[in-house]
């Protein structure tokens, strides 16, 4: 079983339009996460950390689900620069040098 | 602020050719520093990690190395490259270990 786990997608939604997905993870003693987002072809940017209360940075909020094992990220009043692959990423810990990365979910915003 | 640099961009070398990767890292000091390596549709996979002037830790046992010659500068270098080495590899730097901030990459292909 992968370390974590991801829908491909795409997820194709019209601009406006809110979208949510989310990742799995495998090691119920995973400490930090965090979500990245990837453009086609570039390098993964930082997009926020996950707390376990959960978190909002303007129209992005991320949700921790512990006993599920889950975190989620929902992108409200989608742009069209939203279009994107989201990299969900654990660690057992916040002293882990080594990430574990999903492949990634592939978010398509049209006009 | 601190930023990362990687170059090339884009590299098409030969199988059995040797590789050398760089990247340097301003506006920190001691930073920790890290090559993945994604290839098409995956995750990234951590390679190498320091966190201190000629300190390596490997992850994945392979034909590739790394070295860090100066506080600043990691390298990644392989005698002879095979076909199976493609794929874009990043550079990324972190003051404590998380959260870990990306170069542009390097889109290497064999041939």
């Amino acid at each position: 079983r992968k370390e974590v786990e991801q829908d491909p997608g795409p997820f194709n939604v019209p601009e406006g339009a809110t979208v949510a997905f989310n990742c799995t993870y495998s090691n119920s003693a995973s400490q930090s996460f965090f979500w990245y987002r990837q453009d086609c072809r570039k390098e993964p940017k930082l997009l926020m950390s996950v707390y376990s209360s959960g978190n909002e940075d303007g129209r992005f909020t991320a949700q921790l689900n512990r006993a599920s094992q889950y975190i989620s990220l929902l992108i409200r009043d989608s742009k069209l620069s939203d279009s994107a692959t989201y990299l969900c990423v654990v660690t057992a810990s916040s002293n882990d040098y080594k990430l574990s990365f999903g492949a990634g979910t592939t978010v398509t915003v049209r006009a | 602020s601190q930023t990362i640099h990687q170059w090339p961009a884009t590299l098409v070398q030969p199988v059995g050719s040797p590789l050398s990767l760089e990247c340097t890292v301003e506006g920190t000091s001691n930073p920790n520093l890290y090559w993945y390596r994604q290839a098409a549709g995956r995750g990234l996979q951590l390679l190498f990690y320091s966190i201190g002037i000629d300190q390596i830790s490997s992850e994945v046992p392979q034909n590739l190395s790394a070295s860090r010659p100066q506080d600043r500068q990691f390298i990644l270098s392989s005698k002879k490259l095979l076909l199976s080495d493609s794929g874009f590899y990043l550079c990324a730097w972190s003051v404590n270990a998380q959260p870990q901030h990306f170069g542009d990459g390097t889109r290497l292909s064999i041939l």
